[in-house]
């Protein structure tokens, strides 16, 4: 079993579109993240989520904002799609804030 | 601000040979963490290493830890082709609470 999903794993889409990531954990963590990886693979965490508690990285546009529905989803949606968004999006997972974190496999975003 | 700079960004070495790869870091930690990750993948964890620890092992990997230089370095023993990937430090600061990453280093193994 995959211990964190995410899905879609490629999404393509034009210019001006809103779209939605979603992100599943069966491992009962407690805390989950999103993290943009750009071409040149700097990985950038830009939210973490954890009992209700938002830390939101300063620098992501608020056109990008997480719902978690439940404890084991944190789902992302991007409003207005632009250019500089294409990156590949990850999806993580840990049982506390200092811990070992558990990656999903991705979702590779195309902004046309 | 970037933490978690891993140098140098490319490796390249011959199978059976040893890999070193380095990490700084600009604050205080609460622990260091390393990971690989493979073409298309997600990261996957290999070793975490807390700040009042100086050397972890696990299999043919050592992970040394210097917060007095706020640096850590990764080795890889006897590398196999198996181990070309992109390796990444991770930290977590005493304040923000959350793994920053920096670009990776990408291992090379030729056969």
């Amino acid at each position: 079993d995959t211990a964190v999903s995410q899905t879609p794993k490629y999404l393509v889409t034009q210019m001006g579109n809103d779209k939605s990531i979603k992100c599943e954990q069966n491992l009962g963590h407690d805390t989950m993240y999103w993290y943009k990886q750009d071409s040149k693979k700097f990985l950038k965490i830009m939210f973490s989520y954890n009992n209700k508690e938002l830390i939101i990285n300063e620098t992501v546009p608020n056109r990008f904002s997480p719902k978690s529905p439940d404890k084991a989803h944190l789902n992302l949606h991007i409003n207005s799609l632009e250019l500089g968004d294409s990156a590949v999006y990850f999806c993580a997972s840990s049982q506390d804030k200092i811990g070992v974190l558990f990656f999903g496999s991705g979702t590779q975003l195309s902004v046309l | 601000s970037q933490q978690g700079e891993e140098d140098p960004q490319a490796l390249s070495i011959q199978e059976g040979e040893n890999a070193t790869m380095n990490c700084s870091y600009k604050t205080s930690i609460n622990n260091l963490q390393w990971y690989r990750q493979n073409s298309g993948r997600g990261l996957v964890h290999l070793i975490l290493i807390r700040s009042n620890e100086r050397e972890k092992h696990s299999g043919r990997l050592r992970v040394t830890l210097d917060t007095s230089k706020k640096s850590s370095s990764l080795l890889i023993t006897a590398s196999r082709a198996a181990d070309t990937a992109s390796y990444f430090c991770g930290v977590i600061s005493g304040s923000a609470r959350q793994l920053t990453f920096g670009s990776g280093t990408q291992l090379t193994v030729l056969p």
